[in-house]
C-alpha cells in the first residue's frame, strides 16, 4: 500500500527520557513534515524537510531534533521529555506538483 | 501572518440535517484552501480542496467554494449521516511559506440518529 507510515502508534514514557518517532513514505514525495496536535486538537507545524534539507523550523525547543536520512524518511528525536510534550505527532508528505498533503495515522506520545 | 478561523464546535445535528461549518482565512497572495477530516482515533484525511478563487471542491457529498471577496471557504453537506461524525479542519497553504499547511482549530461534528 502506498502511504505515510509512522511508528510507534503509541508511546508511553517517563519524564526525562529520550525517544524517537519514525516516519516513512513510499509515495515518492519531495517534502515531509512533522505536525503536533495538542489535547484540544489544535494542529501546528513543527518541521519540514525538502529532499533531506531542513526548510521549516517553527520555534520548537531544541530538545526536538528531526533527521532525514533520505527523502523517504523523516524521523523525530526528542530529548529530555517533559509532561507538556504529550500530544499526537503527525508525519505528512507532499508532492511539489500537488497541493494536498498525505498524513500518517499519528503517534500518541504520553509522558508520565 | 496567515491564519484560519473556523466556527467553534461541537456542532450537533440529527441525521439528514443540513450542515454548514464556517471557515474564513487571512493570507497574503492566493492560498490554496482545504478541508481535512479526522475520524475518532485516526489521522487526517483530505476531504476536498480548491486552489483558486470561485473553485468548488466536492467529495462524499461535501462541498466548499473558494470565495476571495469574503475570504471564506465554508463547508456544506445537504444531508449528514451518523458516519460523518468527526472533527473537521479548514486549512490553507500559501506558496510563500514553503507550502506549509496552516490549520484552523477544528470543529467537532456529532450526528445523532
Amino acid at each position: 500500500d502506498t502511504a505515510v507510515s509512522q511508528t510507534p502508534k503509541y508511546l508511553v514514557t517517563q519524564m526525562g527520557n529520550d525517544k524517537s518517532i519514525k516516519c516513512e513514505q513510499n509515495l515518492g514525495h519531495d517534502t515531509m513534515y512533522w505536525y503536533k496536535q495538542d489535547s484540544k486538537k489544535f494542529l501546528k507545524i513543527m518541521f519540514s524537510y525538502n529532499n533531506k534539507e531542513l526548510i521549516i523550523n517553527e520555534t520548537v525547543p531544541n530538545r526536538f531534533s528531526p533527521k532525514s536520512p533520505d527523502k523517504a524518511h523523516l524521523n523525530l528525536h526528542i530529548n529530555s521529555l517533559e509532561l507538556g510534550d504529550s500530544a499526537v505527532y503527525f508525519c505528512a508528505s507532499r508532492n511539489r506538483d500537488d497541493y494536498g498533503y498525505t498524513f500518517g495515522s499519528g503517534t500518541r506520545l504520553t509522558v508520565v | 501572518g496567515n491564519s484560519v478561523t473556523q466556527m467553534e464546535g461541537p456542532v450537533t445535528l440529527s441525521e439528514e440535517a443540513f450542515l454548514t461549518i464556517n471557515c474564513t482565512y487571512t493570507a497574503t497572495g492566493y492560498p490554496s484552501l482545504f478541508w481535512y477530516v479526522q475520524y475518532p482515533g485516526e489521522g487526517l484525511q483530505l476531504l476536498l480542496k480548491a486552489t483558486k478563487a470561485d473553485d468548488k471542491g466536492s467529495n462524499k457529498g461535501f462541498e466548499a467554494t473558494y470565495r476571495k471577496e469574503t475570504t471564506s471557504f465554508h463547508l456544506e453537506k445537504g444531508s449528514v449521516q451518523v458516519s460523518d461524525s468527526a472533527v473537521y479542519f479548514c486549512a490553507l497553504s500559501a506558496s510563500g511559506g514553503y507550502n506549509k499547511l496552516i490549520f484552523g482549530a477544528g470543529t467537532r461534528l456529532a450526528v445523532h440518529p
